[in-house]
């Protein structure tokens, strides 16, 4: 089936580390990948978004490339901010039962300290 | 705009009571997910409303749950009778045009069933 595998979190980083998420997918035809971002008592907010192999979405100083070959969209930024502390969620987009349908993974934390 | 509206921000109530959970979406936005995250299983997709009309609701756990969405500014969640393991975040999202690949999600609702 269609599915969306993140690394287990807490990350614990100190500011301005460099950050990594991994996300690999696995999904039936051609799927849109994205993030979204969850901060504290809020909603998901979409990061950024890719559409095809190869693509690079970015946003806010992160970024992450559409790799086919591997199934995998992992998240990335130069230098983590204590702001940047949230839970991030990767997803993919599938046509499925005639609508774009979004499959979410478990979601990471990432907790920045000064 | 406001965003997604949700209420309760948060729901105590006794095992065996009916809850009902509300959302307001985007105006103008077209499509209304409800989605269940918990610590076990993740974020998961209960409905799928286009139009006001329910498309998908596979994801719906059992007969206790039941959703609503009478106009285009207003969907209910309803579970009757609730039971403890149904104690989740339940999110409401909205999004536009005919890919639902940006998502714009409600704070959420607390919800505890002792």
């Amino acid at each position: 089936g269609n599915s969306v595998t993140q690394m287990e979190g807490p990350v614990t980083l100190s500011e301005e580390a460099f950050l990594t998420i991994n996300c690999t997918y696995t999904a039936t035809g051609y799927p849109s990948l994205f993030w979204y971002v969850q901060y504290p008592g809020e909603g998901l907010q979409l990061l950024l978004k890719a559409t095809k192999a190869d693509d690079k979405g970015s946003n806010k100083g992160f970024e992450a490339t559409y790799r086919k070959e591997t199934t995998s969209f992992h998240l990335e930024k130069g230098s983590v901010q204590v702001s940047d502390s949230a839970v991030y969620f990767c997803a993919l987009s599938l046509l499925s039962g005639g609508y774009n349908k979004l499959i979410f993974g478990a979601g990471t934390r990432l907790a920045v300290h000064p | 705009d406001a965003g997604v509206i949700q209420s309760p921000r948060h729901e105590v109530t006794e095992m065996g009571q009916e809850v009902t959970l509300r959302c307001k979406p985007i105006s103008g936005h077209n499509s209304l997910f409800w989605y269940r995250q918990t610590m076990m299983r993740g974020l998961e997709l209960l409905i799928y409303f286009n139009n006001n009309v329910p498309i998908d609701d596979s994801g719906m756990p059992e007969d206790r749950f039941s959703a609503k969405m009478p106009n285009a500014s207003f969907s209910t969640l309803k579970i009757q009778p609730s039971e403890p393991r149904d104690s989740a975040v339940y999110f409401c999202a909205s999004s536009s045009g005919r890919l639902n690949e940006k998502l714009f999600f409600g704070s959420g609702t607390q919800l505890s069933v002792l």
